[in-house]
């Protein structure tokens, strides 16, 4: 049972057009949600994240916007920039654990 | 620079035959991870030590066991592979009175099963 999806498996965006990859989540119980990013040959990285008591949350070209009644979370990037091209992973977790729970990752494709 | 370090970065072994996953950090974090993740799905969660405390999830099956001697160093030992156990394999840390969601990942081991 996936309990965080991830429905696209790649995006590509334009280099400066924004970048809207997509999260859904099935399990109430999650109250923070994370994105990492993910380059070739290495391991995840972490790159911002939201409180359930929050709705957006904003770092510098990032933001990740939540919808708790919808159980879906975005993250934008805007601009876009070819750097940006790796594959991103949303995750979740509950407060009363320190288990997270990944989501598929979406590869987002930046061209110029 | 402080790191999560994973050796080998690629393991070949045969069907049946026991192999060892090391993960090293220099962060001086108290919590480490292991995950597996099989091409196109997510990370999975296998274990993870929270100081030298072992804890398992329900799924993860009896083939795969975790050591950690000490604060830096996580062995991840599958006794008998099987095929379906080739994957990548992530190690990650995280600092207890920080934010434990903040995991530090290594660039994972690339298992092979033949």
């Amino acid at each position: 049972d996936q309990q965080v999806k991830q429905n696209s498996p790649s995006l590509s965006v334009q280099e400066g057009r924004i970048s809207i990859l997509n999260c859904d989540y099935t399990n109430s119980m999650f109250d923070y949600f994370l994105w990492y990013k993910k380059y070739p040959a290495e391991g995840p990285t972490f790159l911002i994240s939201i409180s359930s008591i929050k709705d957006k949350n904003e770092d510098g070209r990032f933001t990740v916007f939540l919808n708790k009644s919808a159980k879906h979370l975005s993250l934008h990037i805007v601009p876009s920039q070819p750097g940006d091209s790796a594959v991103y992973f949303c995750a979740a977790l509950t407060g009363t654990a320190s288990k997270l729970t990944f989501g598929t990752g979406t590869r987002l494709q930046v061209t110029l | 620079d402080a790191m999560v370090i994973q050796n080998p970065r690629y393991q070949v072994t045969q069907f049946g035959k026991p192999v060892t996953l090391s993960c090293s950090q220099t962060l001086n974090h108290n919590v480490m991870y292991w995950y597996q993740q099989k091409s196109s799905q997510a990370p999975k969660l296998l274990f993870h030590y929270y100081d030298k405390d072992f804890n398992n999830e329900a799924d993860t099956p009896d083939n795969f066991q975790s050591r950690r001697p000490n604060t830096s160093f996580c062995f991840l030992d599958i006794r008998s592979p099987g095929l379906g156990d080739a994957a990548m394999y992530l190690c990650a840390t995280s600092r207890d009175g920080g934010t434990l969601y903040e995991q530090y990942f290594g660039p994972g081991t690339r298992l092979t099963v033949t």
